[in-house]
């Protein structure tokens, strides 16, 4: 079936250090890719997508590109701030199409930026 | 505005009691959701209705139960509580065809 596999955290970054959050997924078909965001005491954000292999989705400094020959979309950006710290989740969208709004999880990533 | 918003935020129960919690959406969109958060911030759809109709139940068992009143409003009546029962539900929605789902801030369940 679909998942969505996340590395284990919590990451602990200094400030301004390059944050990498591996995500790989096993999906049928070809699934549209996410991540989403949940800072404390809040909902998940999108962060940024991508719907097809070698798109690359980016937003406030974050990048993560579809890789589809190593079914992964890993989380990345090249100096983190206090106010990154956050829960990280990477999702897939099951219908392929980014439509359905069924979206598949992964377990999320805790990061915690230190000053 | 908040444009996804659940009531209540907290809820702490009893097992066996009933309880509902409430969703509102002001971003004029066609589908809404309900998601369940476990203590280990694992992510799992339950319910989707679109435009009031139920299109997606996630094999929940039937002490969930959506209620749909009109587009705006997804709510979620839970009978029978159960301590598995305790975590957090978030509400969602989206436009058809857009791919990106709007959360609220979620209602933190507690069943003692």
């Amino acid at each position: 079936g679909n998942s969505v596999t996340q590395m284990e955290g919590p990451v602990t970054l200094s400030e301004e250090a390059f944050l990498t959050i591996n995500c790989t997924y096993t999906a049928t078909g070809y699934p549209s890719l996410f991540w989403y965001v949940q800072y404390p005491g809040e909902g998940l954000q999108l962060l940024l997508k991508a719907t097809k292999a070698d798109d690359k989705g980016s937003n406030k400094g974050f990048e993560a590109t579809y890789r589809k020959e190593t079914t992964s979309f890993h989380l990345e950006k090249g100096s983190v701030q206090v106010s990154d710290s956050a829960v990280y989740f990477c999702a897939l969208d099951t219908d392929g199409s980014g439509n359905t709004g069924k979206l598949i999880f992964g377990q999320g990533t805790t990061l915690q930026v230190k000053p | 505005d908040t444009a996804v918003s659940q009531t209540p935020k907290y809820l702490v129960t009893q097992m066996g009691n009933d309880k509902s919690i409430k969703c509102e959406q002001n971003l004029g969109h066609d589908t809404m959701y309900w998601y369940k958060q476990d203590s280990k911030k694992f992510l799992k759809i339950m319910f989707s209705y679109n435009n009031k109709e139920l299109i997606i139940n996630e094999t929940v068992p039937n002490r969930f139960s959506p209620k749909s009143p009109d587009k705006a409003h997804l709510n979620l009546h839970i009978n029978s509580l159960e301590l598995g029962d305790s975590a957090v539900y978030f509400c969602a929605s989206s436009r058809p065809q857009h791919g990106e789902l709007f959360f609220g801030e979620g209602s933190r369940l507690t069943v003692l």
